[in-house]
């Protein structure tokens, strides 16, 4: 299985801020077909996830543009600037490359 | 607006069924791959099965394979997971997804399922 490593697990932020989450994969995650499948949510406290960015860098909709991912191969990041009280909880990453599709063990985003 | 509601959770004993429905509505069911994700109690998330737009293809995870049953009625807008012998590392709340460009983009929230004597 693809492992992915996602840090760090706790990260302290200043309202206004910013913050960068890294998640790397245990192999590369271009698919045959050249796509990239590595994608990032957020699940706010007590709430179901909700996806952030899809496929490295595209931002799902209704997502403000507060928040950028990058990355290739196996390295990846996710931005957010300007942190406001609505971005916290938990950030995870996913691959869907590779069956079986393997999520990041989390990083929990919280007030400094 | 897309609409995922999740039902049919609750405890279980170990080695016990239990079937979980997700009714789905405000999208076309049948245009999407739909799948079930998982997590445990204080857990990060975990895919569990998907299914493909007319019940065709089937993928699990293997510690689920030969154990667990993802189907769908395109009719009902309805998927399914059919859980046969539970095991108490099953205990999660379950979470029904569409599939849109292999990512999951909506989500349910969710069902709790405990398994446990």
């Amino acid at each position: 299985d693809v492992v992915m490593t996602q840090t760090p697990v706790s990260l302290p932020v200043s309202l206004g801020g910013q913050a960068s989450i890294s998640c790397r994969s245990s192999q590369s995650l271009v698919h045959s077909n050249g796509n990239t499948y590595l994608h990032w949510y957020l699940q706010k406290p007590g709430q179901s996830p909700q996806l952030l960015i899809y496929r490295v860098s595209n931002r799902f909709s209704g997502v403000p543009d507060r928040f950028s991912g990058s990355g290739s191969g196996t390295d990846f990041t996710l931005k957010i600037s300007r942190v406001e009280p609505e971005d916290l909880g938990d950030y995870y990453c996913l691959q869907s490359t590779h069956f079986p599709l393997t999520f990041g063990s989390g990083t929990k985003l919280e007030i400094k | 607006e897309v609409q995922l509601v999740e039902s049919g959770g609750g405890l279980v004993q170990p080695g016990r069924s239990l079937k979980l429905s997700c009714a789905a509505s405000g999208f076309t069911f049948s245009d999407y791959y739909m799948a079930w994700v998982r997590q445990a109690p204080t857990k990060g998330l975990e895919w569990v099965a998907s299914i493909s737009y007319d019940g065709g293809s089937t993928y699990y995870r293997d510690s689920v394979k030969g154990r667990f049953t993802i189907s769908r009625d395109n009719a009902k807008s309805s998927l399914y997971l059919q859980m046969d012998s539970l095991r108490s590392e099953d205990t999660a709340t379950y979470y029904c997804t569409t599939v849109a460009n292999w990512y999951f983009d909506f989500w349910g929230p969710g069902t709790m399922v405990t398994v446990s004597s």
